[in-house]
């Protein structure tokens, strides 16, 4: 079974603070992989995807994610982060080709300060 | 395209009552996740639904039940209500247009129960 692992919990950053976040998934096979963010009070919504292809996938708002199949890692990030970028995101994992369930990292809390 | 809506929004319940959640996907899509989200535990999986068929469960013991419907609708229930299951359980949609759950999951925005 997979696993997802978000080791930073709660982030704090400075406007124009440069973000990465970890994510590290624990699976044999090929896999596709997913952050979603949550807003203060919104719903869950996909800020990236990777399925295939290049490893470096760009999202919404100025993020991307780089793939490293060596590292088992989907690590995201932005250059220049804003007050609007706080908010609570989650990596996720799904093993690709079957009928698997999608398995969710325990989610990053960032807070950006003005 | 409406999102996924779910019902109730929020419930507050007493120890040992049941309580059922409803969750309408996005119209055209099969596959229905259902999530128990706390704080400090994230998301955690409960079951997935397509075609009324439960394809995969969690970790999660058998007061936790659910159903989807023809009409790729589905329900949730929890019987026997204990305090940790106040939570914010989150449905979630995908087109499954190959059968498979790989695709983007659309998110609702969640029933809030509160167990007292």
């Amino acid at each position: 079974a997979q696993s997802v692992s978000q080791h930073n919990h709660h982030v704090i950053l400075s406007e124009a603070a440069s973000l990465e976040l970890g994510c590290n998934y624990s699976y044999g096979g090929t896999v596709n992989l997913f952050w979603y963010v949550q807003y203060p009070g919104q719903h869950l919504q996909l800020l990236l995807k990777y399925f295939s292809g290049d490893p470096l996938v760009k999202g919404i708002k100025g993020f991307e994610a780089e793939f490293i199949k060596s590292k088992f890692s989907f690590n995201l990030r932005k250059p220049s982060v804003q007050w609007s970028d706080t908010a609570e995101y989650f990596c996720a994992v799904i093993a690709s080709g079957g009928y698997q369930k999608v398995t969710f990292g325990t989610g990053t809390k960032l807070q950006v300060i003005p | 395209k409406a999102g996924v809506t779910q019902t109730p929004r929020y419930l507050i319940k007493t120890r040992g009552q049941q309580v059922t959640l409803s969750c309408s996907p996005i119209s055209g899509h099969r596959s229905v996740s259902w999530y128990q989200q706390t704080p400090g535990q994230g998301l955690q999986f409960l079951f997935e639904y397509f075609s009324e068929t439960q394809r995969n469960k969690g970790n999660f013991p058998g007061r936790f039940s659910g159903r989807q419907f023809s009409n790729s609708r589905s329900e949730m229930n929890v019987s026997t209500l204990e305090l940790g299951d106040s939570a914010l359980y989150l449905c979630a949609s995908s087109p499954a247009l190959s059968g498979r759950a790989e695709e983007t999951q659309y998110f609702g925005p969640g029933t809030r129960l509160l167990v007292l």
